[in-house]
């Protein structure tokens, strides 16, 4: 069965950095689309970076751009958000989810979510 | 992109509810490839639909996804009080993905 485990989470100050990580298992990692979700305490999701399975085309929230980069480690089977410059809007859980395609134009979006990992930046 | 869905809506236990998902950049198409998940308390959000109206293998035969006047639409049918969740849309446009604002489901 697909997993996906986040881990990385933490209190952090305003201006303070992060990397979040995300184990897969249980399908080709390499063969698929990852992104990272969050949600703010009480709030709605918000996408906010994606990657394609080779890593070389990544794609970013404009809330995010310049200040999180996303990486994979295809050979470990992980995914990663850098966090810089961290603010007190982002607080949230962080959600890695993996996307499908099945080609003739059907995606299958976030098909799969991890339980997510805390980031709570405050002073 | 800001894309609109109901905030609320209440169905009746065996009932049928429409959920829609409107974008502000015009009618919503299958290119916009809609896709629709369910979140429940202090759950990670599940898949439920994909490209406006493919089902995942988990997904129960009641929940069927379409495209109805310019927009995406969720329909529930023969609604159970499981049923009773957070539902949010997701469309996708040129390298940026934007979930609607989400709809609380109450089943009463």
């Amino acid at each position: 069965e697909v997993q996906l485990v986040e881990s990385g989470g933490g209190l952090l100050q305003p201006g303070g950095s992060l990397r979040l990580s995300c184990a897969a298992s249980a399908f080709t990692f390499s063969s698929y689309a990852m992104s990272w979700v969050r949600q703010a305490p009480g709030k709605g999701l918000e996408w906010v970076s994606a990657i394609s399975g080779s890593g070389d085309n990544t794609y970013y929230a404009d809330s995010v751009k310049g200040r999180f980069t996303i990486s994979r480690d295809n050979s470990k089977n992980t995914l990663y958000l850098q966090m810089n410059s961290l603010r007190a809007e982002d607080t949230a859980i962080y959600y890695c989810a993996k996307s499908t395609d099945y080609g003739s134009g059907i995606y299958s979006f976030f098909d799969y979510w991890g339980q997510g990992t805390l980031v709570t930046v405050s002073s | 992109t800001v894309v609109t869905q109901e905030p609320s809506l209440t169905v009746s236990p065996g009932g049928t509810v429409t959920l829609t998902c409107a974008s502000s950049t015009g009618a919503v198409t299958s290119g916009y490839y809609p896709n629709w998940f369910q979140q429940k308390p202090g759950q990670a959000p599940r898949a439920l639909i994909y490209s406006t109206s493919n089902k995942h293998s988990w997904t129960p035969a009641r929940f069927s996804g379409s495209l109805l006047g310019g927009k995406a639409a969720l329909t529930l049918s023969r609604v159970q009080p499981e049923d009773e969740a957070e539902y949010y849309c997701l469309l996708y446009s040129g390298g940026t993905w934007v979930f609607g604002g989400g709809t609380k489901l109450t089943v009463l």
